[in-house]
């Protein structure tokens, strides 16, 4: 049974760039949240998706946007990218039952120069 | 308003001494889940335990413990007879029941055992 995992493992982009980072949810799990975590912080809610739709975001600006896909898929995209949005970017997924432990993926580590 | 502390930044040890790990959290709902949950260098968040806010009884697993005690809004995590194996960050984290799981995370205590 496959857990969560997410593409790629690793991204190096240049200020200004655009970026998608891509997670596939583990199997049975239909919510996908993501997060950013900075060198030596915990992880920030960045949003997260059920059906297909947003239903709960944190403090980020709509340079960051995100999709979910039928198969339950999701996709986290950045625009412009700062200096400021290197790090580790963390896909998890869930059930939708509150207090459904969230499975982590690996991350993307993302470092704009 | 929601917040989860962990106090210390990092922790070290030699291997087979015992270590406590503190969280603790702020929420103004009444039912609430706390969770702990591993970070080797690997990058990927382990999940160990969640307890939700109704079941105040400490939990033993393995070498693991969990003390939680909502008079003092707390939930610290003992590793007995620590390991190499255990290094790690260990977080803290609080989601609240009509929060959709969302995860609020302390800052993380940097566990390092030595052999």
């Amino acid at each position: 049974d496959a857990g969560v995992t997410q593409s790629p493992t690793h991204l190096i982009k240049t200020r200004g760039q655009q970026v998608t980072l891509r997670c596939s949810p583990k199997s049975g799990h239909d919510t996908v949240s993501w997060y950013q975590q900075a060198l030596g912080q915990g992880p920030q809610f960045i949003f997260q998706y059920y059906e297909e739709e947003e239903r709960q975001r944190g403090n980020f600006p709509d340079r960051f946007s995100g999709h979910q896909f039928p198969n339950y898929s999701s996709e986290l995209n950045v625009n412009a990218l700062l200096l400021g949005d290197s790090a580790l970017y963390l896909c998890a997924s869930s059930l939708g039952t509150p207090g459904s432990p969230l499975h982590f993926g690996n991350g993307t580590r993302l470092t704009v120069t | 308003a929601q917040k989860v502390t962990q106090a210390q930044t990092e922790i070290s040890v030699v291997e087979k001494e015992d270590v406590t790990l503190d969280c603790v959290y702020e929420t103004r709902d009444t039912t609430y889940y706390l969770f702990w949950y591993k970070q080797p260098p690997s990058g990927e968040l382990v999940f160990l335990i969640r307890r939700n806010s109704f079941d105040e009884q400490n939990e033993i697993s393995g070498r693991y413990s969990w003390n939680f005690q909502k008079s003092t809004s707390s939930f610290n995590f003992t590793i007995t007879a620590s390991q190499v194996v255990d290094s790690a960050v260990y977080f803290c984290a609080l989601s609240e029941a009509g929060g959709y799981n969302k995860l609020i995370f302390g800052a993380g205590t940097r566990l390092a055992v030595h052999p």
